[in-house]
């Protein structure tokens, strides 16, 4: 079946610190991946995604994501968060080459304290 | 131009009453999507449109539920009969209709079925 998995629902933070989110999918065949993040009383927007080529793609903001399709993962990253980056970020996935339903995961909450 | 936007934003019924919900997307955009979001959930996939091709229903939970669109503009998602687990955010979204586009989300009605 088609999932997404994201390892952390709640994430607390102090600014400067470095930031990690895991994403697992399990999806047949190519993949497009997403990193949507929705600050508070905002709607969901794009972060970065990743649809061929190389595997480490850079986003909006300082944030960054992985695709290593040996691990079926997709996790993002950024060195240092900053008060601002409080938000709820989803992970999700759809199938390469066409731009049907994406699936998507529960998504983390991060609270960085200033 | 303007996002994709929604309307109402938000809307309380009363159990076993109809409920019309609207989605504006964004000027161009061929492809228009309906996601539902419960408390403490992830984003579900309800329902695709593509330009006049025939829509992907296969997310819609029940024969209560449907959605129409016109061309390529707006659409409307009726809930018929609504009960208390169709309380949830419904959000929009629309893409350009090619290979991998981004998907641009609305700001979603919030329903509420007493």
């Amino acid at each position: 079946a088609q999932s997404v998995s994201q390892h952390n629902h709640h994430v607390i933070l102090s600014e400067a610190a470095s930031l990690e989110l895991g994403c697992n999918y399990s999806y047949g065949g190519t993949v497009n991946l997403f990193w949507y993040v929705q600050y508070p009383g905002q709607h969901l927007q794009l972060l970065l995604k990743y649809f061929s080529g190389d595997p480490l793609v850079k986003g909006i903001k300082g944030f960054e994501a992985e695709f290593i399709k040996s691990k079926f993962s997709f996790n993002l990253r950024k060195p240092s968060v900053q008060w601002s980056d409080t938000a709820e970020y989803f992970c999700a996935v759809n199938g390469a080459g066409n731009n049907r339903k994406l699936i998507w995961g529960l998504g983390t909450s991060l609270a960085v304290n200033p | 131009g303007a996002g994709v936007s929604q309307s109402p934003s938000n809307k309380v019924t009363e159990k076993g009453k109809d409920v019309e919900l609207r989605c504006d997307p964004i000027s161009g955009h061929t492809a228009l999507y309906w996601y539902r979001q419960r408390l403490g959930q992830g984003l579900e996939f309800l329902i695709y449109f593509q330009g006049n091709s025939a829509p992907d229903k296969s997310g819609l939970p029940s024969d209560r539920f449907s959605a129409e669109r016109t061309g390529e503009s707006v659409s409307t998602l009726t809930i018929q009969r609504t009960q208390q687990e169709d309380s949830a955010v419904y959000l929009c979204a629309s893409s350009l209709g090619q290979t991998n586009n981004e998907q641009f989300f609305g700001p979603g009605t919030r329903l509420t079925v007493l």
